[in-house]
């Protein structure tokens, strides 16, 4: 799996989007970018993944460049509750029959202030 | 919709001690399931995984094992617990060639 490089903390004021940068310049053609997070001693929640078009979900936005080496993922409107650590991920699509290891980096720490 | 629960939340045991962490998965029909340990690192180590009832991979050897005794119940267990067990232990299950559900983690401290 192509590794993610992330910022390891960022702040956002309440009401305000958060724009949580990922960089996967070594991504190869057929990785998909995940985005899960972890608020504090729970387990890991799925976001939003995609391949090369920008998604959209009732949680967040996803944003891949064209040339995929980079992506940001965007909560419109962070509230308190989004404080979490955010990881990007960049693998294969998880396969019937086979487990893969999920490798979560150290992902960012999104920190929403009142 | 689905739904994946695991428990209990939280457990201190004694070396030595048996161990059973139970997940159970509701709404959904022959699931993949997974058991996680995730390290002071943050990163998930995935430990055994199920395609069906009865049927168990490991993925690194260790002190624990794992069993699936129903469609949508998947149990973590040891005989005798470790100091080393200690950590926070996920279940997960995925439809087919889709994302991973994580259930709300158990803290294991092995005292």
């Amino acid at each position: 799996d192509a590794k993610t490089t992330q910022p390891t903390s960022m702040d956002c004021a309440e009401g305000r989007a958060a724009n949580l940068p990922c960089n996967h310049s070594t991504i190869s053609g057929n990785e998909y970018v995940y985005w899960y997070r972890q608020i504090h001693s729970q387990g890991p929640q799925y976001i939003i993944h995609g391949l090369k078009n920008n998604e959209t979900n009732e949680m967040a936005s996803l944003i891949i460049t064209e040339d995929r080496k980079s992506s940001t993922l965007i909560l419109p409107h962070a509230t308190l509750r989004d404080t979490a650590v955010y990881y990007c991920i960049v693998r294969v699509p998880l396969s019937s029959g086979s487990a893969r290891q999920l490798t979560f980096g150290s992902g960012t720490q999104l920190t929403v202030l009142p | 919709s689905q739904t994946i629960h695991q428990w209990p939340a939280t457990l201190v045991q004694p070396v030595g001690s048996p161990l059973s962490l139970e997940c159970t998965v509701e709404g959904t029909s022959n699931p993949n399931l997974y058991w996680y340990r995730q390290a002071a690192g943050r990163g998930l180590q995935l430990l055994f995984y199920s395609v069906g009832i009865g049927q168990i991979s490991s993925e690194v050897p260790q002190n624990l094992s794992a069993s699936r005794p129903q469609d949508r119940q998947f149990i973590l267990s040891s005989k005798k617990l470790l100091l080393s067990d200690s950590g926070f232990y996920l279940c997960a299950w995925s439809p087919s060639r889709t994302e991973a559900f994580f259930g709300q983690g158990t803290r294991l401290t092995v005292v």
